[in-house]
């Protein structure tokens, strides 16, 4: 069965950084999204990201946050200059919904990145 | 805003004992609901989802689910449960029909099964 692939597994950055997560979603998929957990804490929406374009967005995903889709297969999350407070497990998921015709395919989660912020 | 709200961190049950993880949602609108499990060190794996229609819904590896409208509650459950269950499972929802509606988690609940 297909899957929706994180890289690295773990990524440890000192504070001010940059750092780019990437994720390969299911190839016929054509919805995209970041999500987060804090150690301990529920799973939070950042931004869901749809024909080259960022769908919608959540408060979290400030300016120091970016996603790009630089090819056909890859989606990557950016933060710009990473504070103690990213560290988290980031995931990426992805869906084939495409407006009512799909409506509410599941959303199919990545293994995730663990992202330490020293 | 919608909310999920799972009222207990913790769920132990004995194998082959059935078993009952809780949700309760709110929404404005109607309500899409699922259930992913998380295994350690795992991304989030879809279980089942309510959309509309029979109000019991049938999910990967024995699960179901039951959809109560007035008591805006999506339980998960397993007639017998098995020691590999063991894990941690959130319920979310989602109220809009397009893909960009993000989903809305709870805290999660860890279930432990006990040989």
């Amino acid at each position: 069965e297909p899957e929706v692939t994180q890289t690295p597994s773990h990524q440890v950055t000192q504070m001010g950084q940059e750092v780019i997560l990437r994720c390969v979603p299911i190839s016929n998929h054509l919805y995209f999204y970041w999500y987060r957990q804090i150690l301990g804490q529920k799973v939070e929406f950042l931004v869901s990201f749809y024909n080259n374009e960022i769908s919608e967005k959540s408060e979290i995903f400030d300016d120091q946050f970016s996603v790009e889709r630089p090819d056909g297969s890859n989606f990557t999350l950016k933060i710009r200059s990473t504070k103690l407070e990213d560290s988290a497990m980031y995931f990426c998921a992805s869906s084939r919904d495409r407006g009512l015709t799909y409506s509410n395919q599941p959303q199919h989660f990545g293994d995730g990145t663990r992202l330490s912020i020293l | 805003a919608q909310s999920v709200a799972q009222p207990e961190d913790q769920v132990n049950v004995a194998e082959g004992n059935p078993l009952t993880v809780k949700c309760t949602y709110s929404v404005s609108g109607n309500p899409y609901l699922f259930w992913y499990v998380q295994y350690p060190n795992r991304g989030l794996q879809f279980l089942l989802k309510y959309i509309t229609g029979d109000n019991l819904v049938k999910g990967s590896y024995g699960f179901e689910a039951e959809f109560n409208k007035s008591q805006t509650s999506f339980h998960l459950k397993k007639p017998s449960a098995l020691v590999s269950d063991s894990a941690l499972y959130f319920c979310a929802v989602r109220t809009g029909i397009s893909g960009n509606t993000p989903l809305v988690f709870g805290k999660g609940t860890r279930l432990s099964v006990i040989a």
